[in-house]
């Protein structure tokens, strides 16, 4: 069974640029989540959607931030006019609802110089 | 709002010696205690999921919890120098789907 895949993997940024991270859940899982991890941090929960409603956005730093998931299955997260401080991986995972076990992807790492 | 807490924040041990990792919660509701495992530049691997006060063990790895006070635990049986990595403990509370990190600790195991 393939896991949670993330793309790309890296991204490095001037300040004020852009960037799109794009994550494909486990098949079947039908709630996906969005965590930030900065350096030496724990990950922090940004977004969570179940099918293709946002259930809980309250946690996104600004709105320079946004995420979508239009059919209920992968899922975008945009920063728009990047921070220094945006500087960190960011994780998604998809919940099996049966064990209600997170699985996660590999992460993308976003360096903004 | 939920605040977890990790102890240490960095641990070295012998290959082969036991480690033991500490987290705390705020919630006392909470009712779902899992521990992940992070290598350097890779995803989150489940160790252990904990759901009842007591003790749970999946294969080297075993998770206390003590509700009451508050607590957690992870210890490694015989670790070895690929065990090194960040232990991350994740708490969610009674009707959330929200899973909530603590800092992490960092392990390192010398052979």
């Amino acid at each position: 069974e393939a896991g949670v895949t993330q793309s790309p993997r890296y991204a490095v940024l001037q300040e004020g640029q852009a960037v799109s991270f794009w994550c494909d859940p486990i098949s079947g899982h039908d709630t996906l989540y969005w965590y930030q991890q900065p350096r030496d941090q724990g990950p922090q929960l940004l977004v969570y959607f179940r099918d293709e409603a946002v259930i809980d956005n309250s946690q996104l730093p600004s709105d320079r931030f946004s995420a979508v998931r239009p059919k209920g299955t992968n899922s975008t997260l945009k920063i728009q006019s990047a921070k220094q401080g945006d500087t960190a991986t960011y994780l998604c995972a998809s919940r099996d609802s049966l064990t209600g076990q997170l699985y996660f992807g590999e992460g993308s790492k976003l360096t903004v110089l | 709002q939920q605040k977890v807490q990790q102890s240490p924040e960095s641990l070295t041990v012998s290959e082969g010696a036991m480690a033991s990792l500490n987290c705390t919660f705020s919630d006392g509701t909470s009712n779902n205690f899992r521990w992940y495992r992070q290598h350097s530049a890779k995803g989150l691997e489940v160790l252990v999921s904990i759901f009842s006060d007591g003790e749970k063990e999946e294969g080297r790895f075993t998770a206390h919890l003590n509700r009451a006070n508050l607590h957690v635990s992870l210890h490694i049986r015989e670790p070895q120098p690929s065990d090194s990595a960040v232990y991350l403990c994740a708490v969610t509370t009674s009707g959330s789907w929200q899973l909530i990190f603590g800092s992490g600790t960092q392990l390192t195991v010398m052979p």
